[in-house]
């Protein structure tokens, strides 16, 4: 079955302990992208990836990270996470024939507390 | 800066036809997308638009004017099945995607 796993689905930490949110696609995808939802804001871009080892900022990049090594995997991490950052965060997957078609991961709704 | 506005909240009944409409302000563009969410799901992929005019899927067509940076997603013959959120998102440059803030739409029977 065609899909993007996130993992965990669900997160609860506290303020300044590293994670990392795994993303992976099993549609050999070119591109994958990080969005962060918040309600009445619609999602906002983080990352996004066009290639392996090619990352670029999204619209809100500031306390994130990712890496781009391998062509099915995106993680995105956070080094050191703020309350600010609790939110429903998805990855999406898209192929480079039709770069308009993302396909979304589940979520994953993580708590800073 | 970048914006995308749309109507926050739509209620129709079923059997009937609604327009989501979408105006937007953005430093490139490649294209119009709309994406479907229900509650507590992931959005999915309804439609496109990258020149003018209607493309239509099934029961839903989306419409795109470049010169009035506008466009609409039109669902006919609604179903209970279509209450849902529905965002429309720009294609900004590269995969560069600018999301609306979405419409909660609620069909009643």
């Amino acid at each position: 079955e065609a899909q993007v796993t996130q993992n965990p689905r669900y997160l609860i930490t506290v303020t300044g302990k590293k994670l990392t949110v795994t993303c992976s696609q099993n549609m050999n995808h070119e591109y994958m992208s990080w969005y962060r939802q918040d309600p009445g804001l619609g999602l906002r871009q983080i990352y996004y990836s066009m290639n392996v080892e090619v990352t670029d900022k999204g619209d809100v990049p500031e306390g994130y990270k990712v890496s781009r090594k391998e062509k099915r995997n995106f993680p995105l991490i956070l080094e050191s996470p703020s309350p600010n950052q609790t939110s429903l965060y998805f990855c999406a997957s898209t192929s480079g024939s039709h770069p308009y078609e993302q396909y979304f991961g589940p979520g994953t709704r993580l708590t800073v507390t | 800066g970048q914006s995308l506005e749309q109507p926050s909240e739509v209620t129709a009944v079923e059997g009937a036809i609604v327009q989501i409409n979408c105006t937007y302000q953005t430093s490139g563009f490649y294209g119009l997308s709309w994406y479907q969410q229900h509650d507590g799901g992931a959005p999915t992929f309804l439609s496109y638009n990258a020149l003018d005019g209607l493309e239509e899927t099934g029961r839903f067509s989306s419409f795109l004017s470049r010169s009035d940076s506008y466009g609409y997603l039109l669902l006919q013959e609604l179903q209970m099945k279509d209450s849902a959120s529905y965002f429309c998102a720009v294609t900004n440059y590269g995969q560069n995607f600018v999301f609306g803030p979405g419409t909660r739409l609620s069909v009643l029977p």
